[in-house]
Protein backbone atom coordinates (compact mmCIF):
# COMPACT_ATOMS: atom_id res chain seq x y z
CA UNK A 1 0.00 0.00 0.00
CA UNK A 2 1.29 3.22 -1.04
CA UNK A 3 2.02 5.66 2.04
CA UNK A 4 3.15 9.03 2.22
CA UNK A 5 4.95 10.71 5.56
CA UNK A 6 5.35 14.11 6.43
CA UNK A 7 7.78 14.40 9.86
CA UNK A 8 7.36 18.31 10.13
CA UNK A 9 4.13 19.32 11.55
CA UNK A 10 5.19 22.90 11.84
CA UNK A 11 7.56 25.26 9.99
CA UNK A 12 8.47 28.94 10.41
CA UNK A 13 11.12 30.47 8.18
CA UNK A 14 12.20 34.17 7.80
CA UNK A 15 10.91 36.07 4.64
CA UNK A 16 12.98 36.20 2.09
CA UNK A 17 14.76 32.69 3.13
CA UNK A 18 14.37 29.55 1.62
CA UNK A 19 12.58 26.34 3.40
CA UNK A 20 12.49 23.03 2.61
CA UNK A 21 9.51 21.06 3.43
CA UNK A 22 10.26 16.60 3.72
CA UNK A 23 8.44 14.06 2.25
CA UNK A 24 8.95 10.48 1.81
CA UNK A 25 6.95 8.15 0.24
CA UNK A 26 6.87 4.13 0.03
CA UNK A 27 5.47 2.06 -3.16
CA UNK A 28 6.11 -0.88 -4.61
CA UNK A 29 5.41 0.35 -8.43
CA UNK A 30 7.86 1.62 -11.02
CA UNK A 31 5.69 4.30 -11.98
CA UNK A 32 4.74 6.78 -9.68
CA UNK A 33 3.72 10.74 -9.41
CA UNK A 34 4.55 13.24 -7.19
CA UNK A 35 2.88 16.57 -5.96
CA UNK A 36 2.98 19.11 -3.92
CA UNK A 37 -0.30 20.98 -3.09
CA UNK A 38 -0.75 24.53 -0.80
CA UNK A 39 -3.88 24.51 1.11
CA UNK A 40 -4.45 28.21 2.72
CA UNK A 41 -6.70 28.84 5.21
CA UNK A 42 -9.77 29.70 2.68
CA UNK A 43 -8.92 25.71 1.99
CA UNK A 44 -8.70 25.76 -1.26
CA UNK A 45 -5.83 23.02 -2.54
CA UNK A 46 -3.19 24.39 -4.85
CA UNK A 47 -1.20 22.85 -7.04
CA UNK A 48 2.60 23.61 -7.57
CA UNK A 49 4.59 21.01 -8.63
CA UNK A 50 5.02 17.65 -10.02
CA UNK A 51 7.85 15.03 -10.34
CA UNK A 52 7.17 11.58 -12.11
CA UNK A 53 9.46 8.64 -11.17
CA UNK A 54 11.17 8.78 -14.20
CA UNK A 55 11.63 12.20 -14.64
CA UNK A 56 16.03 12.46 -14.67
CA UNK A 57 15.58 16.29 -13.57
CA UNK A 58 14.40 17.92 -10.30
CA UNK A 59 11.02 19.61 -10.95
CA UNK A 60 11.33 23.36 -10.54
CA UNK A 61 8.27 26.11 -11.21
CA UNK A 62 9.18 29.61 -9.94
CA UNK A 63 9.99 29.96 -7.05
CA UNK A 64 9.39 26.05 -6.06
CA UNK A 65 11.68 22.97 -6.82
CA UNK A 66 11.40 19.22 -6.24
CA UNK A 67 14.54 17.59 -4.89
CA UNK A 68 13.81 14.09 -6.04
CA UNK A 69 15.82 11.41 -4.32
CA UNK A 70 14.50 8.06 -5.91
CA UNK A 71 16.43 5.44 -4.09
CA UNK A 72 16.05 7.17 -0.69
CA UNK A 73 12.20 7.48 -1.59
CA UNK A 74 12.05 11.41 -0.57
CA UNK A 75 10.43 14.16 -2.76
CA UNK A 76 11.22 17.46 -0.60
CA UNK A 77 10.30 20.86 -1.79
CA UNK A 78 12.05 23.62 -1.76
CA UNK A 79 10.74 27.50 -1.48
CA UNK A 80 13.18 30.21 -2.62
CA UNK A 81 12.70 33.56 -1.52
CA UNK A 82 9.64 33.13 1.04
CA UNK A 83 7.12 35.51 1.16
CA UNK A 84 4.28 36.37 3.77
CA UNK A 85 1.88 34.75 1.81
CA UNK A 86 3.36 31.45 1.41
CA UNK A 87 2.26 30.85 5.21
CA UNK A 88 -0.29 27.91 4.93
CA UNK A 89 -0.68 24.16 4.86
CA UNK A 90 1.29 22.06 2.50
CA UNK A 91 0.66 18.81 1.15
CA UNK A 92 2.91 16.34 -0.13
CA UNK A 93 0.38 13.29 -2.36
CA UNK A 94 1.49 10.46 -4.46
CA UNK A 95 -0.32 8.60 -7.36
CA UNK A 96 0.86 5.07 -8.08
CA UNK A 97 0.83 3.43 -11.54
CA UNK A 98 0.94 4.66 -14.89
CA UNK A 99 -2.84 5.69 -15.41
CA UNK A 100 -4.42 4.79 -11.70
CA UNK A 101 -7.34 7.59 -10.37
CA UNK A 102 -6.81 8.00 -6.74
CA UNK A 103 -3.82 10.30 -4.59
CA UNK A 104 -2.59 9.61 -1.32
CA UNK A 105 -1.81 12.19 0.83
CA UNK A 106 0.44 13.05 3.72
CA UNK A 107 -0.67 14.96 6.62
CA UNK A 108 0.88 17.68 5.93
CA UNK A 109 3.29 20.73 7.43
CA UNK A 110 1.93 24.00 8.33
CA UNK A 111 4.16 26.82 7.07
CA UNK A 112 4.21 30.30 8.83
CA UNK A 113 6.95 32.89 7.02
CA UNK A 114 7.62 35.81 9.69
CA UNK A 115 7.98 39.09 8.36
CA UNK B 1 -11.13 27.92 -18.29
CA UNK B 2 -13.02 28.69 -14.86
CA UNK B 3 -11.26 25.65 -12.53
CA UNK B 4 -13.57 22.88 -10.64
CA UNK B 5 -16.28 24.66 -8.93
CA UNK B 6 -18.20 23.21 -5.66
CA UNK B 7 -21.58 23.85 -4.35
CA UNK B 8 -22.40 24.66 -1.21
CA UNK B 9 -19.57 26.26 0.50
CA UNK B 10 -20.76 25.21 3.68
CA UNK B 11 -23.52 23.27 4.91
CA UNK B 12 -24.95 22.33 8.41
CA UNK B 13 -27.48 19.71 9.17
CA UNK B 14 -29.11 18.12 12.03
CA UNK B 15 -28.19 14.40 12.24
CA UNK B 16 -29.99 11.95 10.23
CA UNK B 17 -31.29 14.37 7.59
CA UNK B 18 -29.59 14.13 3.75
CA UNK B 19 -27.06 16.38 2.34
CA UNK B 20 -26.05 16.23 -1.73
CA UNK B 21 -22.75 18.63 -2.98
CA UNK B 22 -22.39 19.43 -6.47
CA UNK B 23 -19.08 19.56 -8.58
CA UNK B 24 -18.58 21.04 -11.88
CA UNK B 25 -15.03 20.19 -12.97
CA UNK B 26 -12.69 21.74 -15.45
CA UNK B 27 -14.59 21.71 -18.92
CA UNK B 28 -12.56 19.61 -20.90
CA UNK B 29 -11.33 17.04 -17.94
CA UNK B 30 -12.78 13.43 -18.49
CA UNK B 31 -11.56 12.78 -14.73
CA UNK B 32 -13.81 13.35 -11.83
CA UNK B 33 -12.38 12.45 -7.85
CA UNK B 34 -14.11 12.92 -4.45
CA UNK B 35 -12.10 13.20 -0.93
CA UNK B 36 -12.97 13.73 2.35
CA UNK B 37 -10.97 15.96 4.47
CA UNK B 38 -10.94 15.99 8.59
CA UNK B 39 -8.98 18.88 11.09
CA UNK B 40 -5.39 18.11 10.90
CA UNK B 41 -5.22 15.88 8.21
CA UNK B 42 -4.36 15.61 4.72
CA UNK B 43 -7.45 14.08 1.82
CA UNK B 44 -8.25 10.75 1.96
CA UNK B 45 -10.08 9.25 -1.71
CA UNK B 46 -13.30 8.55 -2.00
CA UNK B 47 -13.94 7.74 -5.26
CA UNK B 48 -13.04 8.92 -8.79
CA UNK B 49 -15.50 8.81 -12.07
CA UNK B 50 -13.38 8.44 -15.65
CA UNK B 51 -16.35 10.28 -17.88
CA UNK B 52 -19.43 9.07 -16.61
CA UNK B 53 -18.13 5.41 -15.21
CA UNK B 54 -17.59 5.26 -11.32
CA UNK B 55 -13.91 3.07 -11.48
CA UNK B 56 -12.98 3.33 -7.85
CA UNK B 57 -14.87 3.33 -4.59
CA UNK B 58 -12.86 3.58 -1.09
CA UNK B 59 -14.22 1.79 1.78
CA UNK B 60 -14.64 5.03 3.43
CA UNK B 61 -17.75 5.17 0.73
CA UNK B 62 -20.09 3.43 3.30
CA UNK B 63 -23.93 2.23 1.95
CA UNK B 64 -24.61 5.57 3.31
CA UNK B 65 -22.78 7.54 0.48
CA UNK B 66 -23.68 7.64 -3.26
CA UNK B 67 -21.80 9.93 -5.74
CA UNK B 68 -22.72 10.35 -9.56
CA UNK B 69 -21.43 11.95 -12.88
CA UNK B 70 -24.84 11.87 -15.19
CA UNK B 71 -23.36 12.50 -19.10
CA UNK B 72 -19.73 13.02 -17.72
CA UNK B 73 -20.14 16.44 -16.97
CA UNK B 74 -20.84 17.80 -13.15
CA UNK B 75 -21.20 15.13 -10.04
CA UNK B 76 -22.93 15.25 -6.75
CA UNK B 77 -22.37 13.52 -3.91
CA UNK B 78 -24.65 12.42 -1.61
CA UNK B 79 -24.95 11.25 1.88
CA UNK B 80 -28.05 9.94 3.59
CA UNK B 81 -29.50 9.72 7.06
CA UNK B 82 -25.92 11.46 8.63
CA UNK B 83 -23.95 11.36 11.51
CA UNK B 84 -21.74 13.66 13.42
CA UNK B 85 -18.72 11.71 11.98
CA UNK B 86 -19.59 12.92 8.72
CA UNK B 87 -18.48 16.21 9.54
CA UNK B 88 -15.76 17.35 7.32
CA UNK B 89 -14.53 19.18 4.11
CA UNK B 90 -15.55 16.99 0.88
CA UNK B 91 -13.12 18.29 -1.95
CA UNK B 92 -13.65 17.66 -5.57
CA UNK B 93 -10.89 17.59 -8.26
CA UNK B 94 -10.45 16.81 -11.69
CA UNK B 95 -7.97 15.66 -14.20
CA UNK B 96 -7.43 15.17 -17.89
CA UNK B 97 -6.26 11.80 -17.98
CA UNK B 98 -4.51 11.04 -21.85
CA UNK B 99 -1.41 9.13 -22.66
CA UNK B 100 1.28 11.28 -21.93
CA UNK B 101 -0.34 13.62 -19.83
CA UNK B 102 0.82 13.97 -16.09
CA UNK B 103 -2.71 13.94 -14.79
CA UNK B 104 -2.47 16.73 -12.12
CA UNK B 105 -5.45 16.88 -9.93
CA UNK B 106 -6.87 20.23 -9.85
CA UNK B 107 -9.19 21.03 -6.82
CA UNK B 108 -12.31 23.15 -6.14
CA UNK B 109 -12.62 25.13 -2.76
CA UNK B 110 -13.93 22.32 -1.02
CA UNK B 111 -17.34 21.99 0.73
CA UNK B 112 -17.52 22.14 4.72
CA UNK B 113 -19.61 20.09 5.85
CA UNK B 114 -21.54 20.02 9.83
CA UNK B 115 -23.73 17.63 11.30
CA UNK B 116 -25.28 19.00 14.77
Amino acid sequence: AQKITQTQPGMFVQEKEAVTLDCTYDTSDQSYGLFWYKQPSSGEMIFLIYQGSYDEQNATEGRYSLNFQKARKSANLVISASQLGDSAMYFCAMREGGRAGKSTFGDGTTLTVKP
Amino acid sequence: DTGVSQDPRHKITKRGQNVTFRCDPISEHNRLYWYRQTLGQGPEFLTYFQNEAQLEKSRLLSDRFSAERPKGSFSTLEIQRTEQGDSAMYLCASSLDRFGAKNIQYFGAGTRLSVL
